[in-house]
């Protein structure tokens, strides 16, 4: 899971600021997942994304959430006017393929603080 | 709504002992079942995968799928406290075969 590049690795916001979420896919992965966990929670499906492309955004918040998989440069997970409750573990994972059974990776994850 | 249950823990078990970890789901059509490992405050690490019934062997590690009876275990042989993280169970398919549900993890210590 190394190869799936996550930054920043912690990050403090105050109430009502924005949070950036950067994620570089392993080499040769073009489809890429955002999962977010919240303390004592299990992971959640945020949303699947291609390159320039949103297949699935069923997990995500109605409001202030988007995410994007630009054709250059990393995925980016968006969280506007953040409050103490988007505050959790925001991981990313990336795939060759999407079929069922296909290996995901995950990222060393990006640690939210909304203070 | 699909679930993925795993027993609350945490799991206590003495060095050398069996680490039996277990889990359950909603979704008749999951097809694919997977274990994770997460380390506190660390990525969750797939240790194994398993897409039919039966058993699978990696190691000191087996998983058993049982999919009439929607369970899917873990065992861990000859326990080590490196082995001590919380176990995550996560299955897809059905509906969408790209989107993992999760249980929310057993806590699993291995006494030295």
């Amino acid at each position: 899971n190394a190869g799936v590049m996550q930054n920043p690795r912690h990050l403090v916001r105050r109430r009502g600021q924005e949070a950036r979420l950067r994620c570089s896919p392993m080499k040769g992965h073009s489809h890429v997942y955002w999962y977010r966990q919240l303390p004592e929670e299990g992971l959640k499906f945020m949303v699947y994304l291609q390159k320039e492309n949103i297949i699935d955004e069923s997990g995500m918040p109605k409001e202030r959430f988007s995410a994007e998989f630009p054709k250059e440069g990393p995925s980016i997970l968006r969280i506007q006017q953040v409050v103490r409750g988007d505050s959790a573990a925001y991981f990313c994972a990336s795939s060759q393929q999407a079929p069922a059974g296909n290996t995901i990776y995950f990222g060393e994850g990006s640690w939210l603080t909304v203070v | 709504q699909k679930e993925v249950e795993q027993n609350s823990g945490p799991l206590s078990v003495p060095e050398g002992a069996i680490a039996s970890l277990n889990c359950t789901y909603s979704d008749r059509g999951s097809q694919s079942f997977f274990w994770y490992r997460q380390y506190s405050g660390k990525s969750p690490e797939l240790i194994m995968s398993i897409y039919s019934n039966g058993d699978k062997e990696d190691g000191r590690f087996t998983a058993q799928l049982n999919k009439a009876s929607q369970y899917v275990s873990l065992l861990i042989r000859d326990s080590q406290p490196s082995d001590s993280a919380t176990y995550l169970c996560a299955v897809n398919g059905g509906g969408s075969n790209y989107k993992l549900t999760f249980g929310k993890g057993t806590l699993l210590t291995v006494n030295p």
